[in-house]
């Protein structure tokens, strides 16, 4: 069963702080995925990788593939960073690969 | 940017309508996806689409869901026969290739009353 486990679930941080979001999935896949959701509720692609590191401003993600597990770091921290943050898993497989969602991790920043 | 776009972005619909919601896709995108998220719950799969046909769908995806690409451009998930549990946030998302970023819509937020 594919299963994709977020943690922590809700994190509050001071504005400045280090953020570091974990992720842990059960199959093999083909890609992961890091989303943003806001409080609208609309979806924002932060990053696909499928192995290494990725780094776009103020965000890093990485991925241990032999670990099943990838982490998502946000530095200097700012309020505006507040939203939920999701990690996806592709699966590896011929037609269109689906994305298997985790619950999320609500983030909120204070000033 | 290239974008998604949904509509509508809300709709309201009395038990036992029909729906239809619409997604325009990045022109060229190939594989085309619907999801749901349930108020306060994770998103969902529905159902893909590529090369004109349902590539896979979920347990969700049962007789009363259907999708098409009626026009070449615009993908469409029609709900039959509404029901309260229904009401969710639907999502369509788009990708070029397989193992691609994805592009998702705003979403449309469905009240089934």
């Amino acid at each position: 069963k594919n299963e994709v486990e977020q943690s922590p679930q809700n994190l509050t941080a001071q504005e400045g702080e280090f953020i570091t979001i974990n992720c842990s999935y059960s199959v093999g896949i083909s890609a992961l995925h890091w989303l943003q959701q806001h409080p609208g509720g609309g979806i924002v692609s932060l990053f696909m990788l499928s192995s290494g590191k990725k780094k776009h401003g103020r965000l890093i993600a990485t991925i241990n593939i032999q670990e099943k597990h990838s982490s998502l770091h946000i530095t200097a921290s700012h309020p505006r960073d507040s939203a939920v943050y999701i990690c996806a898993s592709q699966r590896k497989k011929t037609g269109a690969n689906n994305l298997f969602f985790g619950t999320g991790t609500r983030l909120t920043v204070i000033p | 940017e290239p974008e998604v776009t949904q509509t509508p972005s809300h709709q309201v619909t009395q038990m036992g309508q029909e729906v239809i919601l619409r997604c325009v896709p990045i022109s060229n995108h190939l594989y085309f996806y619907w999801y749901r998220q349930i108020l306060g719950q994770k998103v969902e799969f529905l159902v893909s689409f590529y090369n004109n046909e349902i590539s896979e769908k979920s347990e969700i995806f049962d007789d009363q869901f259907s999708v098409e690409r009626p026009d070449g451009s615009n993908f469409t998930l029609k709900i039959r026969s509404t029901k309260l549990e229904d009401s969710a946030m639907y999502f369509c998302a788009t990708q070029d290739s397989r193992n691609t970023e994805a592009f998702f819509g705003q979403g449309t937020r469905l009240t089934v009353v």
